[in-house]
């Protein structure tokens, strides 16, 4: 079945640095998405994505979306401690419904 | 309210016990998911509804579960003499629809976590 992998797992970082996560497929998505949870939360979409090659920004947030379609990746630009929580990518495939979702990648902002 | 509402918000019950959960969709989507989330881990696909259909149940574990929606809207998710392994976080997530990019975009519930003892 499909599978995504996500790195890093987790991230120690000073607050104002910039971070970037990754997400890679061994199959082909057609969208692809990052969300983040916060403890006890579900997860809250930050970006979406639906074409090869689409690169999109919210607010300090910006995502590609792979040309090859098996890859997408998160930056967080000049972090701040609300930032704390867990990053997920997920990806849908040729049939809709069901997502894939990556590991997840736990970031942490030291003030 | 505006997003998806899941009850209960937590669920303590005894190995062998019935448990039902529940999920609220936004209104006017006509998709809606289920996924459950174990301690550290991501999410894993459970069962989606298509209206009141279930095209794909692929995800569900064990015919201990299942997952019925009337009406186009509230779902219910029911476990059956549960086990300690079925302790987890089942979230929920709706969509306007499965039409294509955008309208599938799937927004989550705050979950329902479940402890079997």
């Amino acid at each position: 079945g499909q599978q995504l992998n996500q790195s890093p797992q987790s991230m120690f970082i000073q607050e104002g640095e910039d971070v970037s996560m990754n997400c890679t497929s061994s199959s082909i998505f057609n969208t692809w998405l990052w969300y983040k949870q916060d403890p006890g939360e579900g997860p809250v979409l930050l970006i979406a994505l639906y074409k090869a090659g689409e690169l999109t920004s919210n607010g300090r947030l910006t995502a590609q979306f792979g040309i090859t379609r098996k890859d997408s990746f998160l930056n967080i630009s000049a972090s701040i401690p609300s930032d704390v929580g867990i990053y997920f990518c997920a990806g849908r495939g040729t049939s809709y419904g069901k997502l894939t979702f990556g590991q997840g990648t736990i970031l942490t902002v030291h003030p | 309210g505006a997003g998806v509402s899941q009850s209960p918000s937590n669920k303590v019950t005894e190995k062998g016990k019935d448990v039902e959960l529940r999920c609220d969709p936004i209104s006017g989507h006509t998709a809606l998911y289920w996924y459950r989330q174990s301690l550290g881990q991501g999410l894993e696909f459970l069962i989606y509804f298509q209206g009141n259909s279930a095209p794909d149940k692929s995800g569900l574990p064990s015919d201990r579960f299942s997952a019925e929606r009337t009406g186009g809207s509230v779902s219910t998710l029911t476990i059956q003499r549960t086990q300690q392994e079925d302790s987890a976080v089942y979230l929920c997530a709706s969509s306007l629809d499965l039409q294509g990019p955008s309208t599938d975009t799937q927004y989550f519930g705050p979950g329902t976590r479940l402890t079997v003892l």
